[in-house]
């Protein structure tokens, strides 16, 4: 079936550093790509997303690539702050009858003072 | 304020008692779905509706059920809960389906002994 891989699971950095976190899919017909951030003890919040007819999008410190024949895409922050402490959740969907949406795994993204 | 409420936030049962979570929606989306958060396995979709009377399948229906009755309330069944479904459960809607923003309650701990 369809399947959604993210890694790092945890990653620690410093303070005004970038972080990175890397999700690839497994069905060739998905066009929909979120992230999702998670504090703690709440649900899940859209904080970028990007569709197949693009390569690239940013909003402020967040950036989003995407590779549709690697079948990769990945999260970018820049200048990290103590408020990016949080699970960050890809996923993958397709405009389809079928419409499900598959997540990754979850990054937990430290950020040393 | 637009938003999406689940009730229990908390509960503890035994095997075998049927449950129910309610889910409601105040932003007249179409679609609505449920996922389960375990733990280095992501989130990952039990059910959704893409409109009254219309669910489906997502990655790990064993086990559950749901209804759309209405367009605001999805209701998560667990007929005979067993210890495996002790999760953290969180109900979410979009617009009008899995490539909108998904709008995600504050969530549902369900233990199950």
């Amino acid at each position: 079936g369809e399947n959604v891989e993210q890694h790092p699971s945890t990653l620690s950095v410093q303070e005004g550093d970038s972080a990175v976190i890397k999700c690839t899919y497994s069905d060739s017909a998905s066009n929909y790509f979120p992230w999702y951030k998670q504090e703690l003890g709440k649900g899940p919040q859209l904080i970028i997303d990007i569709r197949s007819n693009v390569g690239e999008k940013k909003d402020q410190r967040i950036a989003v690539t995407l590779n549709k024949t690697a079948k990769h895409f990945s999260l970018h922050i820049t200048e990290t702050q103590p408020e990016d402490s949080a699970v960050y959740f890809c996923a993958a969907s397709r405009n389809s009858s079928a419409s499900k949406i598959i997540f990754g795994s979850g990054t937990r993204l430290s950020i040393r003072p | 304020e637009a938003q999406v409420t689940q009730n229990p936030r908390y509960l503890i049962t035994v095997t075998g008692k049927k449950l129910t979570v309610t889910c409601s929606q105040n932003m007249n989306h179409e679609y609505m779905s449920w996922y389960r958060q375990d733990p280095g396995l992501g989130l990952r979709q039990i059910y959704y509706s893409m409109n009254v009377e219309v669910t489906d399948k997502g990655d790990v229906p064993e086990g559950y059920k749901v209804s759309r009755k209405e367009k605001r309330n999805f209701p998560l069944i667990l007929e005979s809960p067993s210890p495996n479904q002790t999760s953290l459960y969180f109900c979410a809607s979009s617009l009008q389906g899995s490539t909108d923003t998904q709008y995600f309650g504050p969530g549902t701990r369900l233990t199950v002994l």
